[in-house]
């Protein structure tokens, strides 16, 4: 069973439409995130959700909404697409060890978002 | 603010060869670091996760270093396999921060 799911796993759209990506998980994890992976490789963290409440938000432009109905699932939904969005975006969830601080971190495969 | 570095970006090496991977960071206060791994066209997946009070943790042919103070770590693979080919990320969590990722170094291993 895939333990972090995110559909599409490719997404092609032309600029200016809306688009969104799905992501669940069924690990049971509080917090859930998304990440965009540009094309030099980077990941950087645009949201992370905890028990359905934005915990972060990193000066991500508003055109994308995050959207936890349970904290099973986060969606990520993009407005007016533009061709600089286009990147590999990630779901993520964590958990922390007992008894620790320690989080760890597990990863969805990725959606990769071309904006034409 | 967190930076993490790592060189190589890139590495080739033959089949059976051990090699080390460097990971560094500019903020000591770290809960954990670990070591990922992506594979093309795939998601990242948590190979190892060394505690701050840690110095090392060991899988397999895998060994993870810590050296908080220095902030620096490193990735041991030992006898190196083609599939071992793929790119290598690590992350630091620090204390009320979120995930900080290095840049990776892509590992090509040759049969």
């Amino acid at each position: 069973d895939t333990a972090v799911s995110q559909t599409p796993k490719y997404l092609v759209t032309q600029m200016g439409n809306d688009k969104s990506i799905k992501c669940e998980q069924n690990l049971g994890h509080d917090t859930m995130y998304w990440y965009k992976q540009d094309s030099k490789k980077f990941l950087k963290i645009m949201f992370s959700y905890n028990n359905k409440e934005l915990i972060i938000n990193e000066t991500v432009p508003n055109r994308f909404s995050p959207k936890s109905p349970d904290k099973a699932h986060l969606n990520l939904h993009i407005n007016s697409l533009e061709l600089g969005d286009s990147a590999v975006y990630f779901c993520a969830s964590s958990s922390i060890e007992t008894g620790t601080f320690n989080e760890k971190l597990f990863f969805g495969s990725g959606t990769q978002l071309s904006v034409l | 603010k967190q930076e993490v570095t790592q060189i190589p970006a890139a590495l080739s090496v033959p089949e059976g060869e051990n090699l080390v991977l460097n990971c560094s960071f500019t903020d000591s206060a770290i809960y954990n670091l670990q070591w990922f791994r992506q594979d093309p066209g795939k998601g990242l997946t948590s190979l190892l996760l060394i505690q701050s009070s840690q110095r090392e943790q060991t899988s397999g042919r895998l060994n993870a270093s810590l050296d908080k103070s220095s902030g620096r770590s490193t990735l041991y693979i030992a006898a190196s396999q083609p599939g071992d080919s793929a790119t290598y990320l690590c992350a630091v969590h620090n204390y009320g921060q979120n995930f900080v990722f290095g840049p990776g170094t892509r590992l090509s291993v040759l049969p």
